[in-house]
């Protein structure tokens, strides 16, 4: 139980052009996703904290306008980055807790992420 | 604020090796202790976890101790093999989010 399901696994755009990234629970209702961020030989950087029905709440440093947040169900979170620069290309994963109500000392199901690369 | 300090790699180590990845953790509040693992091109994948002093996670092969005392949360491995060949991240658990180590490369040759 309690997977994670992120697509794209890869994608490839264009400088300019916005991109949109899944994060899917399958078999459970997720109230909270997170998205992270992970750089080459780097450790995971939160980006922001991803809650049903209300809005993302976004860490320090992060652009809230440039990587857009969508939970707009309880299997479904989305992160958009939007006018892709070639210094947006990372690795972003998201993740959720696997139980509605648990806090985070329970751990996270992740997903598999998503590679940018942005030409 | 949480933090999580974890050796930094990469180790490199001979099949059938003795594994150890240091990891010592801020001692604010009673957090869960996790050992998550990546492979390459992938996301992260739950390896172990321990929830209160003195409790041992286990998978695999793969142990760790939650020591309250020293603040460790230390990984072993009796015997590694090439398949485990990853990256090994130390997280924290807290109130709003899990605070993870800088991660640690281990490579296996046989």
């Amino acid at each position: 139980g309690a997977v994670v399901s992120q697509h794209p696994s890869w994608v490839i755009c264009k400088s300019g052009t916005s991109v949109k990234i899944e994060c899917r629970s399958l078999d459970f209702q997720a109230t909270t996703m997170f998205w992270y961020r992970q750089f080459p030989k780097q450790s995971l950087m939160l980006m922001a904290t991803s809650n049903e029905g209300s809005k993302a709440t976004y860490e320090q440093g992060v652009e809230k306008d440039k990587f857009l947040i969508n939970h707009a169900s309880l299997t479904l979170s989305t992160l958009t980055v939007t006018s892709a620069h070639p210094e947006d290309s990372s690795f972003y994963i998201c993740s959720a807790l696997p139980y509605p109500g648990q806090t985070t000392n329970y751990g996270y199901t992740f997903g598999s992420g998503t590679r940018l690369t942005v030409v | 604020g949480n933090s999580v300090t974890q050796m930094e790699g990469p180790v490199t180590l001979s099949e059938e090796a003795f594994l150890t990845i240091n990891c010592t953790y801020t001692a604010t509040g009673y957090p869960s202790l996790f050992w998550y693992v990546q492979y390459p091109g992938e996301g992260l994948q739950l390896l172990l976890k321990a929830t209160k002093a003195d409790d041992k996670g286990s998978n695999k092969g793969f142990e760790a101790t939650y020591r309250k005392e020293t603040t460790s949360f230390h990984l072993e491995k009796g015997s590694v093999q090439v398949s485990d060949s990853a990256v090994y991240f130390c997280a924290r658990g807290g109130y709003q989010k899990v605070t993870f180590g800088i991660g640690t490369k281990l490579q296996v040759i046989p």
